[in-house]
């Protein structure tokens, strides 16, 4: 799996969009992105993930550059609730056996009111 | 509603003690994980399972240990060769076969357990 770096941290205003960002120069052709996040003292949550075209669900965009190489998660409107840990993970697809996660340091996201 | 359950919240072993934590989903999901979480760091994968009465070890599965008898319990044991057992545990779940493979990486946690040594 490509590795990622993320900010240690970022702070947000609440109802303000946030944007964290997560390079991936290593990606390979069959690696997705995923976006975790993990609200303290509790279980990490999925987000969203996508391979090159622009992604958006309930909760986030996920928007992917062109060379694949980075990618930048969008809360829209961030809530107090949206304080935590968010996780960049880049991974094949499919996996001979197991299908570990690594949560690498992740971006601590502190929303403001 | 449909999740992942652990158990108990808060847990604690004295020396030379076994201790076993909970974990039970009803997604149907086939695939089950134990992750360990150490203080402002990332998670470890200690043991998975991918289907029933099968589980392989993960990067740091000494002291522990696992049975999986059925779909929906994928329970760990921290055993007393686990020196330094302090950590908040993470159970997961994911659909494995018929869900895709992209649905493979979408795994669903559990609250945790944090498991201190008095």
């Amino acid at each position: 799996d490509a590795k990622t770096t993320q900010p240690p941290s970022m702070d947000c205003a609440e109802g303000r969009a946030a944007n964290l960002p997560c390079n991936h120069s290593t990606i390979s052709g069959n690696e997705y992105v995923y976006w975790y996040r993990q609200i303290h003292s509790q279980g990490p949550q999925y987000i969203i993930h996508g391979l090159k075209n622009n992604e958006t669900n309930e909760m986030a965009s996920l928007i992917i550059t062109e060379d694949r190489k980075s990618s930048t998660l969008i809360l829209p409107h961030a809530t107090l609730r949206d304080t935590a840990v968010y996780y960049c993970i880049v991974r094949v697809s499919e996996r001979a056996a197991g299908n570990k996660l690594t949560f690498g340091g992740g971006t601590r996201v502190l929303v403001k009111p | 509603d449909g999740g992942i359950t652990q158990s108990p919240k808060y847990l604690f072993r004295k020396e030379g003690q076994n201790v076993t934590l909970s974990c039970e989903q009803n997604l149907n999901h086939d695939a089950m994980y134990w992750y360990r979480q150490d203080p402002g760091q990332g998670l470890r994968l200690i043991y998975y399972s991918q289907i029933v009465n099968d589980f392989q070890k993960g990067d740091i599965a000494e002291g522990y240990s696992v049975s999986r008898e059925k779909k929906e319990s994928f329970p760990l044991t921290v055993t007393s060769a686990q020196k330094n057992p302090t950590a908040f545990y993470l159970c997961a779940s994911s659909i494995d076969r018929g869900g895709g493979a992209l649905a493979k990486n979408i795994q669903y946690f559990g609250a945790g357990t944090r498991l201190s040594v008095l």
